[in-house]
């Protein structure tokens, strides 16, 4: 049963450190999302990728926020420093992009991001 | 912009009962509409979508939605619930990209 994976589950911090949350989309899937759910602001698309290349970042901090894909079983999402304010769940989802049809999203379980 | 507007933020129903949770979205486009549920410390799962064709839609779990054009909604149905159905649902929507527009969530709660 292939599934979206995410670690850490669950990551407690420090107001200033630095946080990397990872991603393994399901193989064969070749677009990766993030996304943020807080109960202010609901769940947020952050960023995409299709084949390892960025395609929108417009949801993303840009000052202190960064995702890549190093490869094609990984995408991390990046916050340094990090603030109170990033508190949220963060999902990432993955998706197989095919011409004729919708590219449906697969959601990973979530890194619960706490900072203190 | 698009947006999606769930008027419900919480919602309580007997098991047994049935269900309609609502959904109204912004005028665009054709929308690609999506139903997803939350369980307690989980990710979401995908119940139902609509692309096109037949506006009444079949899901997994006895679900289904209606899509009305002259409306702007898409509101989820089940004639009878389950206690396992209690979480989180999410209307959803997108104008012809990738990316989804989430409402903010209808809370099942189920009671005996």
């Amino acid at each position: 049963d292939a599934r979206v994976t995410q670690t850490p589950r669950h990551k407690v911090t420090e107001m200033g450190q630095e946080v990397t949350m990872r991603c393994q989309p399901i193989l064969g899937h070749n677009t990766v999302f993030w996304y943020r759910q807080t109960m202010m602001q609901g769940l947020e698309l952050l960023a995409y990728f299709r084949n390892r290349a960025p395609l929108d970042d417009s949801g993303m901090p840009k000052d202190r926020f960064s995702a890549e894909m190093p490869d094609a079983t990984l995408a991390t999402l990046k916050i340094q420093p990090s603030e109170p304010r990033d508190s949220a769940v963060y999902f990432c989802a993955s998706g197989r992009r095919r011409a004729s049809s919708y590219n449906e999203q697969f959601f990973g379980p979530g890194t619960r991001l706490t900072v203190l | 912009a698009q947006s999606v507007t769930q008027p419900d933020i919480h919602i309580t129903v007997s098991e047994g009962a049935s269900l309609e949770l609502r959904c109204n979205y912004s005028y665009g486009a054709t929308p690609y509409l999506f139903w997803y549920v939350q369980s307690p410390g989980q990710g979401l799962q995908l119940l139902l979508k609509y692309f096109s064709g037949d506006t009444l839609v079949q899901g997994i779990k006895g679900f289904e939605a209606e899509f009305k054009r002259s409306q702007s909604s898409f509101n989820l149905r089940k004639p009878s619930v389950h206690w396992s159905d209690a979480a989180e649902y999410f209307c959803a929507v997108s104008f012809g990209n990738e990316k989804l527009t989430f409402g903010t969530g209808t809370r099942l709660t189920i009671i005996p």
